[in-house]
């Protein structure tokens, strides 16, 4: 069956890195999805990567994938305040748009 | 290029009664699915639709449905709304089938007393 999980909460300090990490648990998944959800916003696609793929960097952002341990991570270098939000992982599998999303991560950054 | 459009964008509901909600998909990209969010179950699938055709179906009950017009757009119905419908309903859009990006739209907010 299909199950992700994240943590609930992270909090860094501005100019640190930011890891969020997702373990998913379909082992047919094709490609996995970081989206970011402001409040009272809808969900901003950042990156995605296809399963045959490790790693994925784009500007600031840097996806890591373990696909023998089921393991996605998201690296945010220099993370800022404007990046304080809720970051979801998302994954596809089965075919079609179907996305099963982990719980989110909210993210705290402090000055 | 404009984005997922949802209408409308806040709606309060009475229990019993039934709602229609509206996604207008990024121009060219012809496959909407539809999310509901909830505080206590997170975000999940209810259906997509390509080509007017639903081609995959969450587990919700029946009353919720939807369709496809010829130009994308794509409607969710509630009938017989519960307390339990109280949600924030997401729709996303994407080129194709799969491995395309997929946009959402900024929500509708559905209340129902």
């Amino acid at each position: 069956g299909e199950d992700v999980e994240q943590s609930l909460f992270l909090s860094v300090r501005e100019g640190d890195s930011s890891v969020i990490n997702c373990t998913y648990t379909d082992s047919s998944s094709t490609y996995l999805y970081w989206y970011k959800q402001e409040p009272g916003a809808g969900l901003q696609l950042l990156t995605y990567i296809f399963s045959n793929m490790d790693m994925k960097q784009d500007q600031r952002l840097t996806v890591l994938l373990n696909k023998k341990d089921k393991h996605l991570s998201l690296r945010i270098a220099d993370t800022q305040t404007g990046d304080s939000a809720i970051y979801f992982c998302a994954e596809e599998a089965g075919g079609g748009n179907k996305l099963t999303f982990g719980t989110g991560t909210q993210l705290k950054v402090e000055l | 290029k404009a984005g997922v459009t949802q209408t409308p964008r806040y709606l309060i509901k009475t229990r019993g009664q039934q709602v229609t909600l509206s996604c207008s998909p990024i121009s060219g990209h012809r496959s909407v699915s539809w999310y509901q969010q909830t505080p206590g179950q997170g975000l999940q699938f209810l259906f997509e639709y390509f080509s007017e055709t639903q081609r995959n179906k969450g587990n919700f009950p029946g009353r919720f449905s939807g369709r496809q017009f010829s130009n994308s757009r794509s409607e969710m119905n509630v009938s017989t709304l519960e307390l339990g419908d109280s949600a924030l309903y997401l729709c996303a859009s994407s080129f194709g089938t799969s491995g395309y990006e997929q946009y959402f739209g900024p929500g509708t907010r559905l209340t129902v007393t």
